[in-house]
């Protein structure tokens, strides 16, 4: 599959604890997304990079909330002191180049918080 | 930041007639409009998109219209099928991407 890969697919985790995702973009994607997908909502915008710069992260972002991309490839976003709040889809997307070639989605990590 | 508005929330249609979606969006500057398909359980797939500087693009069953002037956009499907039923996703996008609440589509057979 060389689509874009997110692990793990499915996370269930106590309140309080620390969770990682990880996103494998299409190779020669430069542009890496972050979403948070809600039952019934549209993807909501949490970050994005181009290579290895994160260019824009959400005001809505809490500061529990960090990502990285550090070597261009690969991202993670990381999410500390879970709430069940956080609950939700966590999609990936990759692009080549700015927003208007098309951005593909992975399958989203689910994110259950106990 | 760019706001993203879609109608309706939900739309049951009869198999074989037209399905539109609407989508307003805020940012004068955003260039690119892509609708996403997502069934149950599943990412979300591009169905087609449209730029700025065209007003229309088709796709076979699937065409969308962009008007920059009044900032909407809509999505048309003729001739649904059964497996036309997802929720579907309008969006748009400048640097990055913008969704809509998104409309679930049921095709009646």
């Amino acid at each position: 599959d060389t689509g874009v890969s997110q692990n793990p697919r499915h996370k269930i985790t106590k309140r309080g604890q620390n969770v990682t995702f990880r996103c494998d973009p299409i190779s020669e994607h430069n542009r890496l997304y972050w979403y948070r997908q809600t039952l019934g909502q549209g993807p909501e915008f949490l970050t994005y990079f181009q290579n290895e710069a994160q260019l824009e992260k959400s005001r809505l972002l809490s500061d529990r909330f960090s990502a990285e991309r550090p070597k261009g490839s690969f991202s993670t976003l990381e999410i500390q002191r879970t709430e069940q709040g956080d609950s939700a889809m966590y999609l990936c997307a990759s692009s080549f180049g700015p927003a208007g070639p098309t951005a593909f989605f992975g399958q989203g990590t689910r994110l259950t918080v106990v | 930041g760019e706001n993203v508005e879609q109608h309706p929330s939900t739309l049951s249609v009869q198999e074989g007639d037209s399905a539109v979606i609407k989508c307003t969006y805020s940012d004068s500057a955003s260039n690119y409009f892509p609708w996403y398909k997502q069934e149950l359980g599943k990412r979300p797939q591009l169905i087609i998109d449209i730029r700025s500087n065209v007003g229309e693009k088709k796709d076979q069953r699937i065409a969308v219209t962009l008007n920059k002037t009044a900032k909407h956009f809509s999505l048309h499907i003729t001739e649904t099928q059964p497996e036309d039923s997802a929720v579907y996703f309008c969006a748009s996008a400048l640097s990055q991407f913008y969704f809509g609440t998104g409309t679930s589509l049921t095709v009646i057979p």
